[in-house]
């Protein structure tokens, strides 16, 4: 199993570009996530979703929108980008993110100039 | 007050060393506790869950303090490879709502 497969691994955007970040899980998991990992912030909850065609707002939305069309995918878009949101993105998913805690793709790390 | 509070470290230890690390949460009503191991650039892994009752898993033990609110992840025996970043994880409910401190750093020394 590939389990979470995030894609880019890396990109450079100019500011007002937009672009999307791919998730893809082949774990059959219900829950999924994204998050942001800063210097000194720790990882922060952007959108998640608990289930196909069922997404929410996480601690620090602004400036991204996802959907959750089918369980296997759950891409990340940036809707016009910005320095502020230079970053390394995480997805990660979960049968029950209660008992069982994320299983993470390997990032996808985003600078904006 | 942060809801996940970490000691960042770096915790410099020889090799064969005992390490523990805690960590504190402010949320009484949070229901299940983990704690991750992050290499640098790479992806945070599930390292073990943390049971009231406390847990074992080889080298590793997590105990879970609820009446204190804090959590600690014991290391026996380090090894070299064990160098990495410890993220301290609560799950309060309410949808999708993990939580996860900054990271302690570990570093493990000849």
């Amino acid at each position: 199993n590939a389990g979470v497969t995030q894609t880019p691994k890396f990109q450079v955007l100019k500011t007002g570009q937009s672009m999307t970040l791919q998730c893809a899980q082949d774990m059959n998991h219900e829950y999924m996530s994204w998050y942001r990992q800063d210097p000194g912030m720790g990882l922060r909850l952007i959108h998640y979703s608990v289930g196909a065609g069922i997404t929410d707002q996480g601690e620090v939305p602004n400036g991204y929108n996802v959907s959750r069309s089918t369980t296997e995918d759950f891409p990340l878009r940036l809707l016009s980008a910005a320095p502020s949101q230079t970053s390394v993105y995480f997805c990660a998913s979960s049968y029950s993110n209660r008992n069982y805690g994320y299983t993470f793709g390997s990032g996808t790390r985003l600078t904006v100039v | 007050r942060k809801e996940v509070e970490q000691d960042p470290g770096p915790f410099n230890v020889p090799e064969g060393a005992t390490v523990a690390f805690n960590c504190t949460y402010s949320n009484s009503a949070s229901q299940s506790f983990f704690w991750y191991r992050q290499d640098c650039r790479k992806e945070p892994k599930l390292l073990m869950s943390v049971y009231s009752s406390g847990n074992e898993d080889g080298r590793f033990t997590a105990q879970l303090n609820r009446a204190s609110q804090y959590i600690s992840l014991l290391i026996r025996d380090s090894k070299l490879s064990d160098s990495a970043t410890y993220l301290c994880v609560v799950y309060t409910g309410g949808g999708n709502k993990l939580t996860f401190g900054t990271g302690t750093q570990l570093k493990v020394e000849l």
